[in-house]
């Protein structure tokens, strides 16, 4: 696609249930990363993936967070018993190098926990 | 600790008036450094990239500096517009083993008023 694609824009859940986040990067870009961002606050690192492998996951903030890039291409991000801190929007960004080109972000994906 | 600290945290200006945003960083080792502009609800986009021996660069009414001796960078709006109004975001690269390592600032939120 042109650029990168985030669904949902919009995810309202009840506490504790499972959500999943998908992120379709730019084509042919191998780096694609997820961060989350608080209202006020700037992007926070999650997870990095370069191809199909996690190149670094140092960001996840526990077990619950889980993330997938099964073909180098598509990823989901996994959120298991979601809590009421986890509401924030998530983004994702991809690059065609190995991070040290530009990075293309997604518009969000914003998810309330209720 | 890889930090990026930016600075004002919010300012308002007129329109047609001159800024100049802030951001100090520690984090080694250096690979790049990054202004991105962040309209509210999207994602945000990217204005500059700079390596260590780049001193300015400049993108239509937007110039970033970088002095990496003193791990110090800003950005100058000329003649500021409403379209403006939005966060702006400092991204400091460091070079790591599996790829680039992206420590993102708070932001600078920016409200341009008429």
């Amino acid at each position: 696609g042109a650029g990168v694609s985030q669904t949902p824009s919009n995810k309202v859940t009840e506490k504790g249930k499972y959500v999943e986040l998908r992120c379709d990067p730019i084509s042919g870009h191998t780096a694609l990363y997820w961060y989350r961002q608080s209202l006020g606050q700037g992007p926070e690192f999650l997870i990095y993936f370069q191809g199909t492998g996690a190149a670094d996951d140092s960001g996840l903030p526990n077990d619950r967070f889980f993330a997938v890039r099964p073909e180098g291409s598509v990823s989901t991000l996994k959120i298991q018993r979601t809590e009421r801190g986890d509401s924030a929007v998530y983004l994702c960004a991809s690059s065609s190098t190995r991070g040290t080109g530009e990075l293309f972000f997604g518009e969000g994906s914003r998810l309330t926990v209720l | 600790k890889n930090q990026v600290e930016q600075s004002p945290q919010s300012l308002i200006i007129l329109e047609g008036k001159n800024c100049t945003l802030q951001c100090n960083y520690t984090v080694s080792p250096f690979s790049n450094l990054r202004w991105y502009k962040q309209d509210t609800g999207r994602g945000p986009v990217s204005l500059t990239i700079m390596t260590f021996s780049e001193n300015t660069k400049s993108n239509g009414r937007y110039t970033a500096t970088l002095d990496a001796d003193t791990k110090q960078s800003s950005l100058h709006i000329t003649a500021s517009q409403l379209s403006d109004s939005a966060s702006y975001i400092c991204v400091v690269s460091a070079i790591k083993n599996a790829g680039n390592m992206l420590t993102f600032g708070g932001g600078t939120r920016l409200m341009v008023k008429p």
